[in-house]
């Protein structure tokens, strides 16, 4: 089946500096991704829209400069959360639609564990 | 917008017995509805799915049920094993992009 994957897994940085999250599509391509935020023991909650070779689609309430999307190829993602402060701390998971399948499923990364201190 | 809810928050059933988790939506136009469970820590996994043109799927023990009329749609699964334990979440979509998440169903099985 479709795998995605997400590197690191888990960061811890200090405040004020940047950190960059990757996501990619191993064995599709991937046509959009899709970056989530996800509080301890709350519900995913839908950061961005990112499609190849075009600006991301940012939720309201989402800080476009503060987080860095790029997609930059058919199978990677990137998410740079930039002067980070410890309530960036989340865990970010990201997905990814086949869109040669022309199926509504998305395929979730592993997520990555950020802690800033 | 989708507005998706979810109920319970918590569900502690003993091994054996069956679980239902029940969402409900408030947009007509919404027409794709995936289950997702997602352990500690990990990422969610599809488990079941169904479209607006389908009243029920059944999937060996997870079985889903959708009411269009009634905008809700509900989980449904039977001989739970304490491997269920995890949270599940409902989600609702009317396009290939934007998910609307519930809040999440911690399930706990009893052994």
């Amino acid at each position: 089946g479709a795998v995605v994957s997400q590197h690191p897994s888990w960061v811890i940085c200090k405040s004020g500096t940047s950190v960059k999250i990757e996501c990619r599509s191993l064995d599709f391509q991937a046509t959009t991704m899709f970056w989530y935020r996800q509080f301890p023991k709350q519900s995913l909650m839908l950061m961005a829209t990112s499609n190849e070779g075009s600006k991301a689609t940012y939720e309201q309430g989402v800080e476009k400069d503060k987080f860095l999307i790029n997609h930059a190829s058919l199978t990677l993602s990137t998410l740079t959360v930039t002067s980070a402060h410890p309530e960036d701390s989340s865990f970010y998971i990201c997905s990814a639609r086949d869109g040669a399948a022309g199926t509504y499923e998305q395929y979730f990364g592993p997520g990555t564990r950020l802690t800033v201190t | 917008g989708e507005n998706v809810e979810q109920h319970p928050s918590t569900l502690s059933v003993q091994e054996g017995d069956s679980a239902v988790i029940k969402c409900t939506y408030s947009d007509s136009a919404s027409n794709y509805f995936p289950w997702y469970k997602q352990e500690l820590g990990k990422r969610p996994q599809l488990i079941i799915d169904i479209r607006s043109n389908v009243g029920e799927k059944k999937d060996q023990r997870i079985a889903v049920t959708l009411n269009k009329t009634a905008k809700h749609f509900s989980l449904h699964i039977t001989e739970t094993q304490p491997e269920d334990s995890a949270v599940y979440f409902c989600a609702a979509t009317d396009n290939f992009n934007k998910f609307y998440f519930g809040s999440g169903t911690k399930l706990n099985v009893k052994p």
